[in-house]
């Protein structure tokens, strides 16, 4: 079965930092792009990151840029998102999600709550 | 960055179709992807592409395009249509980012 789980997720105060990660199965990981999107609490879909199958080509939202960072290991079958100075706004679900040509987001995650708050 | 503007809310009686739609101006250089998201879940993908429905998605879906806006049309609603349909792309200024609509709201009635 094709799957993608996250986990990571969890309380953390402002300013500070989680790293979420995505764990992949059933497919060959190494082929695929991947993306980060998040969900703030009954909001919409907001795209937060990109990268390529080698993780040699990334991109970030606005939003993100220069707080976040997306990393993988395809000997691990494993995506991350290393998030730094979160924010409030940063409260939300966040999915990993699988492209084969972007903007196609064919295989979804559960999600990974995160909440930013003192 | 590029926005794509979707209805927030749209009904259709049972049996009936539906079009809901999504503008802006990256969908005059990109097609637009569909998504569907039932309280609780993770969004699936419906439409990608042209008009192209992944495995196992219904065929009473189906995508179109025509200038700067993008439709996902459902012919026959049933009541397991009723969910939030977000529209997707990229963004037509060059940055490679890709940007989601608001969503739509959609009622079975």
């Amino acid at each position: 079965e094709v799957q993608l789980v996250e986990s990571g997720g969890g309380l953390v105060q402002p300013g500070g930092s989680l790293r979420l990660s995505c764990a992949a199965s059933g497919f060959t990981f190494s082929s695929y792009e991947m993306n980060w999107v998040r969900q703030a609490p009954g909001k919409g879909l907001e795209w937060v990151s990109y990268i390529s199958s080698s993780g040699s080509t990334i991109y970030y939202a606005d939003s993100v840029k220069g707080r976040f960072t997306i990393s993988r290991d395809n000997a691990k079958n494993s995506l991350y998102l290393q998030m730094n100075s979160l924010r409030a706004e940063d409260t939300a679900v966040y999915y990993c999600a699988r492209s084969e040509t972007v903007p196609a987001f064919d295989i979804w995650g559960q999600g990974t709550m995160v909440t930013v708050s003192s | 960055s590029s926005e794509l503007t979707q209805d927030p809310a749209v009904s259709v009686a049972l049996g009936q179709t539906v079009r809901i739609t999504c503008q802006g101006d990256s969908l005059r250089s990109y097609y637009a992807s569909w998504y569907q998201q039932k309280p609780g879940q993770a969004p699936v993908l419906v439409i990608y592409g042209k008009n192209n429905r992944p495995s196992g998605i219904p065929d009473r879906f189906s995508g179109s395009s025509s200038g700067n806006t993008a439709s996902l049309t459902i012919t026959g609603a049933q009541a397991e249509d009723e969910a939030d349909y977000y529209c997707n792309s990229r963004d037509s200024s060059g940055n490679h980012h890709v940007v989601f609509g608001g969503g739509t709201k959609l009622t079975v009635l």
